[in-house]
């Protein structure tokens, strides 16, 4: 079964500072990728989803993710946080194999500083 | 024009009672989802229908029932609640079941 680790619970950064949000995942193929933002009491938005290709892909908001096979990483990137940016961000992995059913990792929350 | 819906927003009830909550999307997808999430946000599927068919059912209480009318609709309803189900039950909708679609979210207090 896949899963999906999100090292880092909390993570606080400066406003235009950059950041990086890191996601391990465990699944024997490639499965999708995806990271989600939730805002403090909203729903999920989709930020950016990773099939094949490409692995630099780009989402909405400025944030970027790479696909590293090697290391069963989607690391998130934004080089220039805004306040805006603070929410939780969670990485899920998508096995077609399995419905397509999203297993998520436990998030990680980010706070931004002034 | 809001693409996946739930309602109600909020729900505070009693143990022991019944509830349903309800889920619509407009945007055409045959896949609907439906998901938990606890206090310590973890997020977790609990069941997923592909135009109308029950497709994934996680390990679930049989007191948690689906129920597809159409592909446009997928209803939750709960039978003799339970403290542990206070979470937020989150809606999600796919067109191909590549990506997700979430809806606002149901937050479920049991008191």
């Amino acid at each position: 079964a896949q899963s999906v680790t999100q090292p880092d619970i909390h993570i606080t950064v400066s406003e235009g500072a950059s950041l990086e949000l890191r996601c391990n995942y465990s699944y024997g193929a490639t499965p999708y990728l995806f990271w989600y933002v939730q805002s403090p009491g909203q729903g999920l938005q989709l930020l950016l989803k990773y099939f094949s290709g490409d692995t630099l892909v780009q989402g909405i908001k400025g944030f970027e993710a790479e696909f590293k096979r090697s290391q069963s990483s989607f690391n998130l990137r934004k080089p220039s946080v805004h306040w805006s940016d603070a929410a939780e961000y969670f990485c899920a992995v998508g096995v077609k194999a399995a419905g397509n059913k999203l297993t998520f990792g436990g998030g990680t929350r980010v706070l931004v500083k002034p | 024009d809001t693409a996946v819906s739930q309602t109600p927003k909020y729900l505070v009830t009693q143990m022991g009672n019944d509830k349903s909550i309800k889920c619509e999307q407009n945007l055409g997808h045959d896949t609907m989802y439906w998901y938990k999430q606890d206090s310590k946000k973890f997020l977790k599927i609990m069941f997923s229908y592909n135009n109308k068919e029950l497709i994934i059912n996680e390990t679930v209480p049989n007191r948690f029932s689906p129920k597809s009318p159409d592909k446009a609709h997928l209803n939750l309803h709960i039978n003799s609640l339970e403290l542990g189900d206070s979470a937020v039950y989150f809606c999600a909708s796919s067109p191909t079941g590549e990506w997700q679609f979430f809806g606002p979210g149901t937050r479920l207090t049991v008191l």
